[in-house]
């Protein structure tokens, strides 16, 4: 069974901290791996993708993917109220975005 | 806006019924997956639809079927339904790896 995990929180960090989203995934054939920000009562919205180990920034948000320890990470920057949402981490095993498995999703709380 | 559009956005459904619903793809995407997302936990991946074949199937009973047209819109069909069937379902286009969702369906079966 192909699981991501993700702390469900909810987080709080105050305005203007760095919030850090985690992720853990058992599936070692996975190949690409996407941050999705869902607001409540709305659809996922794409933020990042990452497919190498290392660092992606786009912006205020930086992915991390480690492959070896079947890890992945998303940092917000300056965090502002309005990131205040649902971070779904989801990983891929080719390149057809075939059977992504979701995580359930972390609960994030910017505090003004 | 992903230009991904659902229809409809709500339906109310009871048990044993059947529904459909529907998915235009984003223009350029010839892809498109569908996803059930019940209330406090991420989307579950049904099938996906590349080129008017099914291209790949979640952990989901015969009874959720799907199509695909020509122009790469998409419906989602689930027969008998149940009270379990009650999400949010997402439609997703994507061209290669990345995936943009629609707004969703929220359906409750009473």
């Amino acid at each position: 069974q192909k699981e991501v995990e993700q702390n469900s929180g909810p987080l709080s960090v105050p305005e203007g901290a760095i919030a850090s989203l985690n992720c853990t995934y058992s599936d070692r054939g996975s190949q690409s791996f996407f941050w999705y920000r869902q607001y409540s009562g709305k659809s996922p919205e794409l933020i990042m993708s990452i497919y190498s180990n290392g660092d992606k920034e786009d912006g205020r948000f930086t992915a991390q993917l480690n492959k070896a320890s079947q890890y992945v990470s998303l940092l917000i920057r300056d965090s502002q109220p309005s990131d205040s949402a649902t971070y779904l981490c989801a990983a891929g095993r080719d390149n057809y975005g075939q059977n992504f498995v979701f995580g359930p999703g972390t609960r994030l709380s910017v505090l003004p | 806006e992903t230009g991904v559009t659902q229809s409809p956005t709500h339906l109310i459904k009871t048990r044993g019924q059947q529904v459909t619903l529907r998915c235009s793809s984003q223009s350029g995407h010839n892809t498109v997956s569908w996803y059930q997302q019940a209330l406090g936990q991420g989307p579950q991946f049904i099938f996906q639809y590349y080129r008017e074949e099914e291209n790949g199937r979640g952990n989901f009973p015969p009874r959720f079927s799907g199509l695909q047209f020509p122009n790469y819109s998409s419906e989602l069909n689930v027969n008998a339904l149940e009270l379990d069937d009650s999400a949010l379902y997402l439609c997703a286009s994507s061209r290669q790896n990345e995936q943009f969702f629609g707004p969703g369906t929220r359906l409750t079966v009473l």
